[in-house]
C-alpha cells in the first residue's frame, strides 16, 4: 500500500541555520512526490514537486528536495532558514490516477525558528 | 494569483446537525477534491470529482457525506448528520487537468468542530 512517513513531528532550528525535513515513501511504481507548506490560516501551498529527471529539484522560497530511489526518500532542505519559514510542512505522494487522483500525505512536520 | 477559497473558516455545530462546507475552486480547473485532517493526524483524501461525478471516494466518505457542484463556481461538501469524530480541518483542492503532472491547489481549510 502507498504511504508517506515524516519521522519528525516537530523541529526547531535557529534562524540562519540549515534545515532538512525527512520524508520516506512507499509506492509501487515511479512516484510523483510533493512538498507542501501550510502557514497559520493559510492553505497548503506547493513548495516543489518531483515527477522525473533530475533528482534534485528546486522550489519556491529557496527550498530544494532530493529524490533518492534507493532510500525511498524525498528530503526537503534549505541552506539558511528565515523566521518566516516557521510553518507546517507536508510531504505527499501521488496523484494516484487509478484511484481518483488522490494524494497521500505524511503526518506533517512543524517547523519552529528561533531568533 | 488565482486561489482556492473556502467558507466558513470555522464552523461549530451540534452532533446530528447537517453542515455544508463551501469551496470556490480556481476558475479554469476541472478536477476537485476534498481532504480532511483530524487534529494530530495525517491529511486524508475524502473524494475526487470531475465532470459532475465522483471519480473516487475513500472509505471515510460514507453515506453521510455528499458533494455537489451547484453552479459554475462552487463546490460543496455536505455532512448530513455530523458526529463527534467528524471534527477536523477540511481542505478543498482543485487541479486543471487529470494527468499525473497536474498540481492540486489547496484552499485554506474549514475547521469543523462538532459538539
Amino acid at each position: 500500500a502507498q504511504s508517506v512517513t515524516q519521522p519528525d513531528i516537530h523541529i526547531t532550528v535557529s534562524e540562519g541555520a540549515s534545515l532538512e525535513l525527512r520524508c520516506n515513501y512507499s509506492y509501487g511504481a515511479t512516484p510523483y512526490l510533493f512538498w507542501y507548506v501550510q502557514s497559520p490560516g493559510q492553505g497548503l501551498q506547493l513548495l516543489l514537486k518531483y515527477f522525473s529527471g533530475d533528482t534534485l529539484v528546486q522550489g519556491i522560497k529557496g527550498f530544494e528536495a532530493e529524490f533518492k530511489r534507493s532510500q525511498s526518500s524525498f528530503n526537503l532542505r534549505k541552506p539558511s532558514v528565515h523566521w518566516s519559514d516557521a510553518a507546517e510542512y507536508f510531504c505527499a505522494v501521488g496523484p494516484i490516477y487509478n484511484q481518483g487522483g488522490k494524494l497521500i500525505f505524511g503526518q506533517g512536520t512543524e517547523l519552529s525558528v528561533k531568533p | 494569483e488565482p486561489e482556492v477559497t473556502q467558507t466558513p473558516s470555522h464552523q461549530v455545530t451540534q452532533m446530528g446537525q447537517e453542515v455544508i462546507l463551501r469551496c470556490v475552486p480556481i476558475s479554469n480547473h476541472l478536477y476537485f477534491y476534498w481532504y480532511r485532517q483530524i487534529l494530530g493526524q495525517k491529511v486524508e483524501f475524502l473524494v475526487s470529482f470531475y465532470n459532475n461525478e465522483i471519480s473516487e471516494k475513500s472509505e471515510i466518505f460514507d453515506d453521510q457525506f455528499s458533494v455537489e457542484r451547484p453552479d459554475g463556481s462552487n463546490f460543496t461538501l455536505k455532512i448530513r448528520s455530523t458526529k463527534l469524530e467528524d471534527s477536523a480541518m477540511y481542505f478543498c483542492a482543485s487541479s486543471e487537468g487529470g494527468s499525473n503532472t497536474d498540481t492540486q491547489y489547496f484552499g485554506p481549510g474549514t475547521r469543523l468542530t462538532v459538539l
